[in-house]
């Protein structure tokens, strides 16, 4: 069975600190693994990550693929109120040459205290 | 920028009622997703549609329906609303390279 999972659950930290958040997987047909942050309403998309080993950034924000491990990690350095959310992790699988559905996590839970 | 339209933010309906809602995409995208979002249980995808009049059930399908007559519309029904349908449903839509886009969700109250 196809399954992604984020640890830890929920985190909370203080502003300024860096934070790390997991996501590992087990799946078939993989094609690429995505975070999205979820506030208050709809996900919005932070990364698309297919090659292992290669690190995409925007900001304070980081994340790496690790193919041998099925697994990545997000980072988030000098972390502000504003990152507080739930960070979701999913794996895109292949279907038949055309985008697959998405498998989520249950998603990590962020505060981030003043 | 894509953008993906859901017709309602909040609805409340009775229990056996019938439930439309209405997911609207503008970029001619093929792929379009209903998901159900609920705590503690993530996102959960109920159908997929890879074309029109296409569908695909996805974990959740029980009690829902969908209907893709046109490409940029994707609709999600639930034939008897039943009380542990209330939960937040989140369309979302895919067609290139690049990650999926979501709806602003419609938060559902079935009473």
């Amino acid at each position: 069975e196809d399954k992604v999972v984020q640890s830890p659950l929920s985190l909370v930290v203080h502003e300024g600190d860096t934070v790390t958040l997991n996501c590992s997987y087990e799946v078939t047909n993989f094609r690429s693994l995505l975070w999205y942050k979820q506030e208050k309403k709809a996900p919005t998309f932070l990364f698309m990550l297919t090659s292992s080993g290669i690190e995409k950034k925007s900001g304070r924000l980081s994340s790496i693929l690790d193919k041998k491990e099925l697994s990545s990690i997000l980072n988030i350095t000098a972390t502000q109120t504003g990152d507080s959310a739930i960070y979701l992790c999913a794996n895109a699988l292949h279907y038949g040459g055309s985008q697959g559905n998405l498998i989520f996590g249950k998603g990590t839970k962020l505060s981030v205290k003043p | 920028d894509v953008k993906v339209t859901q017709s309602s933010r909040y609805l409340v309906k009775r229990t056996g009622e019938k439930v439309f809602l209405e997911c609207v995409q503008d970029m001619d995208h093929e792929n379009m997703f209903w998901y159900r979002q609920d705590p503690g249980l993530g996102l959960r995808l109920i159908y997929f549609s890879y074309d029109v009049k296409m569908k695909e059930k996805g974990d959740i399908p029980e009690g829902y329906s969908v209907s893709r007559e046109k490409k940029e519309r994707f609709s999600l029904i639930l034939e008897s609303a039943s009380t542990n349908q209330t939960s937040m449903y989140l369309c979302a839509s895919t067609g290139g390279s690049g990650g999926y886009t979501f709806g602003s969700g419609t938060r559902l109250t079935v009473v």
